[in-house]
């Protein structure tokens, strides 16, 4: 079954508001990375996290890592139309190092 | 760009045949990474080679296969296809020792009828 879980699924927001995804494993992560995928395009890298209780911030983006290394998080503030497309979180297993897990991914749109 | 190239973008075929896809990465991608993406879900990690050998392998049967050469170039070979191996096969590449990130290719859409 999906190892990887993120909620919510779909998120429909008004431009400005701002927007919330959770990632969570079954299983420890090594690292937490983040990527993007526009409608029709490939995933595209965002971040990697490391460091339990991890934060990292990109202008309007801001990254966490879990304490346990089981969940992530990633916040937007004040989204913008650009903002449009589906995230997903990604790791390696800290106990089985030859398993790479992406999330189920949270599909975002943006109403202008 | 990503500087990763896939081959075909498209491809159509029969259940029971064979498929071979391509992906070119970039100088320095010692490490190139397959994935099957069926639409509306998340990509699903078939196998990963660093260099020339596999290291990585996610929940894929056997008939899933991968080759990876000393150009940077890479091969996912998929026998006695199946209606629901129907997705898009996504390759990326990756930096060693760099920052882990890994660069995605365009895909190749694969139907199976």
């Amino acid at each position: 079954g999906q190892q990887v879980m993120q909620i919510p699924q779909y998120q429909h927001v008004q431009e400005g508001e701002d927007f919330t995804t959770y990632c969570n494993s079954s299983t420890t992560l090594s690292n937490i990375q983040w990527y993007k995928q526009r409608p029709g395009g490939h995933p595209v890298f965002l971040i990697q996290l490391v460091k339990s209780g991890e934060v990292k911030k990109q202008k309007r983006l801001t990254f966490q890592f879990g304490e346990a290394k089981k969940n992530s998080s990633l916040h937007i503030t004040a989204t913008q139309t650009t903002d449009v497309g589906t995230y997903f979180c990604a790791g390696w297993a800290i106990y089985n190092f030859n398993k790479f897990y992406f999330g189920s991914g949270t599909k975002l749109n943006v109403k202008p | 760009e990503t500087g990763v190239t896939q081959s075909p973008t498209h491809l159509i075929k029969t259940r029971g045949q064979q498929v071979t896809l391509r992906c070119s990465s970039q100088s320095g991608h010692n490490t190139v990474s397959w994935y099957q993406q069926a639409l509306g879900q998340g990509p699903q990690f078939i196998f990963q080679y660093y260099r020339e050998e596999e290291n990585g392998r996610g929940n894929f049967p056997p008939r899933f296969s991968g080759l990876q050469f000393p150009n940077y170039s890479s091969e996912l070979n998929v026998n006695a296809l199946e209606l629901d191996d129907s997705a898009l096969y996504l390759c990326a590449g990756t930096f060693s020792g760099g920052t882990n990130e890994q660069y995605f290719g365009p895909g190749t859409r694969l139907t199976v009828t």
